[in-house]
C-alpha cells in the first residue's frame, strides 16, 4: 500500500528544458516537502508546504518552483534545468499517524538532464 | 547554527552488533529520527525518539540524550541486506518541523 507515491520514477530532461514531477500521498498529512538528493550525500530541503501555507528555504534557487493545489498532490517544477540539478528528487509527509509524529518519503524521482 | 554529525563509514561483520552515532546541536529540537536507505532508494523510517532514553524495534535499536545532543542506532545480529546509509535527523521545531540531516553512515556488513 503505497502512502507517498511519485511519478515518474525516472526523468530524463535536456538543458534548459523545463520538467515537472509529480507527488502524491494517501496519509492525508499536512505537510508535504520536497528534497534535493544528490549522490553520496544528505537529502537538501527544498521547500515545504504546511497546508497551503509555502515556506521557500533561503538557498533554494529561483529555478525551483512548486504547486500544492490539493491536500494529497504537490508538484515541484524546474524552470530551466542545468547540469547541477541532476539529482534524486524525494517528497515527503509529515504527520501524526499511530501515535507518532512521523515523516515519510516518496520512492523518489530520478532527474538526468542532458 | 544547525549540525548534525556521524561517522562516515563503517564495516561490521553478519552476525554482529554495530552502534553508529550521531551528535547533533540545533537551534531547536523536537525529535531525532533515524532513516536506512539503499543505493538509489528513497529513506526507510526507523525510528523515532523525542524523549530519553532507548527505544527498541526488533533488531533495531535507537538512544536519545538530550542533554548531551546524542543519539545512536543498534542494529544487532546483522544481515547482509542491512548494508546501507543510516541518516540522523532532527526536527526542528513542533508542527511542519523540517527535518536536519546528517550525512548518513555507509554501513557495510561483511560475511
Amino acid at each position: 500500500d503505497a502512502m507517498v507515491i511519485q511519478n515518474p520514477r525516472y526523468q530524463v530532461t535536456q538543458f534548459g528544458k523545463p520538467v515537472t514531477l509529480s507527488c502524491s500521498q494517501t496519509l492525508n498529512h499536512n505537510v508535504m516537502y520536497w528534497y534535493q538528493q544528490k549522490s553520496s550525500q544528505a537529502p537538501k530541503l527544498l521547500f515545504h508546504y504546511y497546508d497551503k501555507d509555502f515556506n521557500n528555504e533561503a538557498d533554494t534557487p529561483d529555478n525551483f518552483q512548486s504547486r500544492r493545489p490539493n491536500t494529497s498532490f504537490c508538484f515541484l517544477d524546474i524552470r530551466s534545468p542545468g547540469l547541477g540539478d541532476a539529482a534524486m528528487y524525494l517528497c515527503a509527509t509529515s504527520g501524526r499517524t499511530g501515535g507518532v509524529d512521523t515523516q515519510y518519503f516518496g520512492p523518489g524521482t530520478r532527474l538526468t538532464v542532458l | 547554527g544547525q549540525n548534525i554529525d556521524q561517522p562516515t563509514e563503517m564495516t561490521a561483520t553478519e552476525g554482529a552488533i554495530v552502534q553508529i552515532n550521531c551528535t547533533y546541536q540545533t537551534s531547536g529540537f523536537n525529535g531525532l529520527f533515524w532513516y536506512q536507505q539503499h543505493a538509489g532508494e528513497a529513506p526507510t523510517f526507523l525510528s523515532y525518539n523525542v524523549l530519553d532514553g532507548l527505544e527498541e524495534k526488533g533488531r533495531f535499536s535507537s538512544f536519545l540524550s538530550r542533554s548531551k545532543g546524542y543519539s545512536y542506532l543498534l542494529l544487532k545480529e546483522l544481515q547482509m541486506k542491512d548494508s546501507a546509509s543510516y541518516l540522523c535527523a532532527v526536527r526542528d521545531q513542533e508542527q511542519g518541523g523540517k527535518l536536519i540531516f546528517g550525512q548518513g553512515t555507509e554501513l557495510s556488513v561483511k560475511p
